[in-house]
C-alpha cells in the first residue's frame, strides 16, 4: 500500500525558470493538500484540493503559483519565473475524507532556485 | 485554529516515557488536538489526535485536561528513532478551515543513548 508519492524528490531551477511538483495521493484518496517549507520555519498551507476542483487556496501567493489535480493523474503544483524566495520544501498530503481526518504527508520536493 | 504553546526543546534518555506539553488555552469546543512528527526534513508524520479523552494507539498516549487549555503527548518508551520535532496542532472539526493543519515551531525532541 504505497503512501503519497511526489516528485522529484530534488529540483534545481534558475531564476525565471518555471517549477512544476507532482503529488500522487495515497490510493482511495481523492483530497489533496499542498504545504511549503521554508528553511527552519514551520510547514505553512498552501491549497487544498479535490479532483477537478480547488476548494482553498488562502494560503498561495497571489502570483506565479497555481495548482491543479485533475481527474486522471497526479495533483501537480506549478511555479511560474521562479525567483529564491522560492527556495523551499514543497510537502503533500492526502485524505480520504476532508475535515476530522488525518492528513498523509509525501516525502516532498526540495526546491532550489539559483 | 486555536494558538498553541510548545516548548522549544526536550531531552530524553533512551527507554524512558517522553512527555511532550502542549498549552492550547483558547480553543474551542469544536475543536481537535492534533500531533504530527517531522524526523529530520522528511514529511510530517501523524501520531494521534483527540477531542477531549485520553487517546492511546501503537505510537503514543495523548492526555487531554478536564478543561482541555493543555495536553501532553507520551510516548512510553523513547528510542533514538523518535528524535524528531513534535507538533501539537488545534483544528476545526469541520466547516471552513478544517483541512488546514497549522505547524507552529513544535518541540525538538532529543532521545538521548
Amino acid at each position: 500500500n504505497a503512501g503519497v508519492m511526489q516528485n522529484p524528490r530534488h529540483l534545481v531551477r534558475r531564476r525565471g525558470q518555471e517549477a512544476r511538483l507532482r503529488c500522487s495521493p495515497m490510493k482511495g484518496h481523492s483530497h489533496v493538500y499542498w504545504y511549503r517549507q521554508l528553511p527552519e520555519e514551520g510547514l505553512k498551507f498552501m491549497v487544498y484540493l479535490q479532483k477537478e476542483n480547488i476548494i482553498d487556496e488562502s494560503g498561495m501567493p497571489k502570483e506565479r503559483f497555481s495548482a491543479e489535480f485533475p481527474k486522471e493523474g497526479p495533483s501537480i503544483l506549478r511555479i511560474q519565473q521562479v525567483v529564491r524566495g522560492d527556495s523551499a520544501a514543497y510537502f503533500c498530503a492526502s485524505s480520504p475524507q476532508s475535515g476530522d481526518n488525518e492528513q498523509y504527508f509525501g516525502p516532498g520536493t526540495r526546491l532550489t532556485v539559483t | 485554529d486555536a494558538k498553541t504553546t510548545q516548548p522549544p526543546s526536550m531531552d530524553c534518555a533512551e527507554g524512558r516515557a517522553a512527555n511532550l506539553p502542549c498549552n492550547h488555552s483558547t480553543i474551542s469546543g469544536n475543536e481537535y488536538v492534533y500531533w504530527y512528527r517531522q524526523i529530520h526534513s522528511q514529511g510530517p508524520q501523524y501520531i494521534i489526535h483527540g477531542l477531549k479523552n485520553n487517546e492511546t494507539n501503537e505510537m503514543a498516549s495523548l492526555i487531554i485536561t478536564e478543561d482541555r487549555k493543555s495536553s501532553t503527548l507520551i510516548l512510553p518508551h523513547a528510542t533514538l528513532r523518535d528524535t524528531a520535532v513534535y507538533y501539537c496542532i488545534v483544528r476545526v472539526a469541520s466547516g471552513a478551515g478544517s483541512y488546514q493543519l497549522t505547524f507552529g515551531k513544535g518541540t525538538k525532541l532529543s532521545v538521548i543513548p
